[in-house]
């Protein structure tokens, strides 16, 4: 079975541009959830889709968007690029029983993403 | 707004020790406790997803315990290898989000 598949790996942007990121989860996840890495903190969660909804988000200001299509593929969109949105961006797919993504996430490889 | 904390920060062992880490989490509106291990340019592969209080996993040489009420989890790896050399992540589920720690960096020295 493919893994979750991120694109790109590696992404360099300036200040005040867009960028889409893309995921495509483990066939039959319908749960994809986005995390953003940066030196010295966690995993910090960003949001979640499930069934093309958006099921839960963290504390991330608006210019974090996501979206997630039909086969549960997912894009996250970050919109006016500031400094600190350098970061290794995860996704990660799970299975769901019931309720939120507390079943075991199966992890991408990450778009590095540098802000200039 | 669940707040995870792990330590140590990072630890150094010689390779054969056992050692172990904390993790804790506010006990309200518990759902799961994670654990995931990061290896260098990798992605994070989960050890253990716990539910219950009292829970105790293993998995090889590594396990890992759960008390939901005062709101810890220990990760323990027996006989540490080189291989074992990586960033150990634990994460609660609350009300439907994963929250991670900042993790434990983990150098096992041949």
């Amino acid at each position: 079975k493919a893994g979750v598949t991120q694109t790109p790996r590696y992404l360099i942007k300036t200040r005040g541009q867009q960028v889409t990121l893309s995921c495509s989860p483990i066939s039959g996840h319908r749960s994809v959830s986005w995390y953003q890495q940066t030196p010295g903190q966690g995993l910090q969660f960003l949001f979640e889709y499930f069934s093309e909804t958006q099921r839960n988000k963290g504390n991330f200001p608006g210019r974090f968007s996501g979206r997630q299509f039909s086969n549960s593929r997912s894009e996250m969109n970050v919109s006016t690029l500031e400094l600190g949105d350098s970061a290794l961006y995860l996704c990660a797919s799970a299975t769901l029983v019931a309720g939120g993504p507390y079943n075991e996430q199966f992890f991408g490889p990450g778009t590095r993403l540098t802000v200039l | 707004i669940l707040n995870v904390e792990q330590s140590p920060q990072s630890l150094h062992v010689q390779e054969g020790d056992s050692t172990n880490f904390t993790c804790s989490f506010p006990s309200s509106n518990f759902y799961a406790l994670h654990w995931y291990r990061w290896e260098t340019a990798k992605s994070p592969e989960a050890l253990f997803v716990m539910t219950l209080n009292g829970d105790e996993k293993k998995k090889g040489r590594i396990s890992a315990t759960l008390n939901t009420k005062e709101g810890y989890s220990y990760l323990y790896i027996k006989g540490s290898q080189p291989e074992d050399s990586a960033t150990y992540l634990c994460g609660e589920t609350g009300a439907n989000n994963l929250f991670f720690g900042t993790g434990t960096r983990l150098t096992v020295i041949p």
